[in-house]
Order: structure tokens, then C-alpha cells, then sequence
């Protein structure tokens, strides 16, 4: 079964509003989490890494204020699309290391429709 | 700078064939080397990942191998099946706690039948 568990799978929102993706590790704990987002047929673009009870760590181009990420527990991290607009609309997928195992896990995606 | 180069983009195999897909890498810091399948609207799944210690590693029909000095690595699927068809991605990364994996852009494999 799945490691990394990444809720909802889609949502489907209006311009402006907020949407959280939740982003959960079942099997083990994890203070560091990665959120990419992904267009159609390209790769995976690291926007962030999650620290558990930090700050987390943006990349460059990645609107710090437009994505919040909280990683308030060693099993959870969020990602808040903030004032959502149709160019946000994208697939958002996190990832955990399981820090024993050495390996990373993805969840099964988040599919963002903003209107 | 693109840290991970991967190729072909697209590959048609047909049944029972051999399926390679290459990729290359630029920082010798990176010491970890996993290969991930995506099928649509899916999160990618771990395949295989090799680190540098060795130069081939066997999982089923799924062998990566790996060239240090030439910085790069490959993954082979032998009899490949329909099944197969999906999104392959190599990626890499340093072998530290907090360190992301770096993907390359992806090779999309259609198996004929």
C-alpha cells in the first residue's frame, strides 16, 4: 500500500480561492518533504522542501507568499495555493524519505483545476 | 543548467524487447541514482536505484548500470511488456537526509503488442 499519502486527488476551485493538499508519511517519519508540481508531459519541478518545524525552503521562481507550506508534525506537510489563479492549475505531487529505508516516496498526486 | 539529461523522449519497443533509456549527469557530488515509472494522473513509483558503489544492479526484468567515470547510467527492461507503457524518469541526487532528487525530463515508453 502506499507510503505517502497526498489528499485530495483533485479539486476543481474558482479564481482567488485558497486550496490545501495535504501530504502525509504512514509508515515512518519524516522531517524533510518535497513538493514538485508537474505539467502535462514534462517533468517534476521541485518547488519546495518541507522542514519539520521550520521554514521551508523555496526554489528559485517559486512564489513563497502564493505556496505556504507547513510541516507542523513529523507525518504531515501542506501546501496552500493561495488566491488561486488558472495558471496554478497544474498536478502537485509531494514526496518523504523514509530516513531508514533511504528512500523516497511520492503521493499520487493532486490534479488542481482553478476556473 | 539542466542537471540531469535523459534520452530518448519517447521509445516504441515492441513485445518481448529490449527497452533503453540513458541519462547523464553533471555534479559528481550526486551519489544516488533512482528510476521512478508514472503512469497518467499518478504519482511516480520507484522502480530501481543503483549508488555508485556498483556498477550494475538487477531487479527482474529491470537492470540499471552505471558508468562512474562516464557519469552516466541506464535502465534496461528486458521483455518488455504493454504493461509497461508508462513515463520513465531518472533522477538524482546527494545521499543526504533533506537533499531532493533532481529528475530528468522523462521517457515516454509505448510497448506494442
Amino acid at each position: 500500500g502506499a507510503v505517502v499519502s497526498q489528499h485530495p486527488s483533485r479539486v476543481i476551485c474558482k479564481s482567488g480561492t485558497s486550496v490545501k493538499i495535504e501530504c502525509r508519511s504512514l509508515d515512518f517519519q519524516a522531517t524533510t518533504m518535497f513538493w514538485y508540481r508537474q505539467f502535462p508531459k514534462q517533468s517534476l519541478m521541485l518547488m519546495a522542501t518541507s522542514n519539520e518545524g521550520s521554514k521551508a525552503t523555496y526554489e528559485q521562481g517559486v512564489e513563497k507568499d502564493k505556496f505556504l507550506i507547513n510541516h507542523a508534525s513529523l507525518t504531515l506537510s501542506t501546501l496552500t495555493v493561495t488566491s488561486a489563479h488558472p495558471e496554478d492549475s497544474s498536478f502537485y505531487i509531494c514526496s518523504a524519505r523514509d530516513p531508514q529505508a533511504n528512500i523516497q516516496y511520492f503521493g499520487a498526486g493532486t490534479r488542481l483545476s482553478v476556473l | 543548467q539542466q542537471q540531469v539529461k535523459q534520452s530518448p523522449q519517447s521509445l516504441i519497443v515492441q513485445k518481448g524487447g529490449i527497452s533503453i533509456i540513458n541519462c547523464a549527469y553533471e555534479n559528481t557530488a550526486f551519489d544516488y541514482f533512482p528510476w521512478y515509472q508514472q503512469f497518467p494522473g499518478k504519482g511516480p513509483a520507484l522502480l530501481i536505484a543503483i549508488r555508485p558503489d556498483v556498477s550494475e544492479k538487477k531487479e527482474g526484468r529491470f537492470t540499471i548500470s552505471f558508468n562512474k567515470s562516464a557519469k552516466q547510467f541506464s535502465l534496461h527492461i528486458m521483455d518488455s511488456q504493454p504493461g509497461d507503457s508508462a513515463t520513465y524518469f531518472c533522477a538524482a541526487s546527494k545521499n543526504q537526509a533533506g537533499t531532493a532528487l533532481i529528475f530528468g525530463k522523462g521517457t515516454t515508453l509505448s510497448v506494442s503488442s
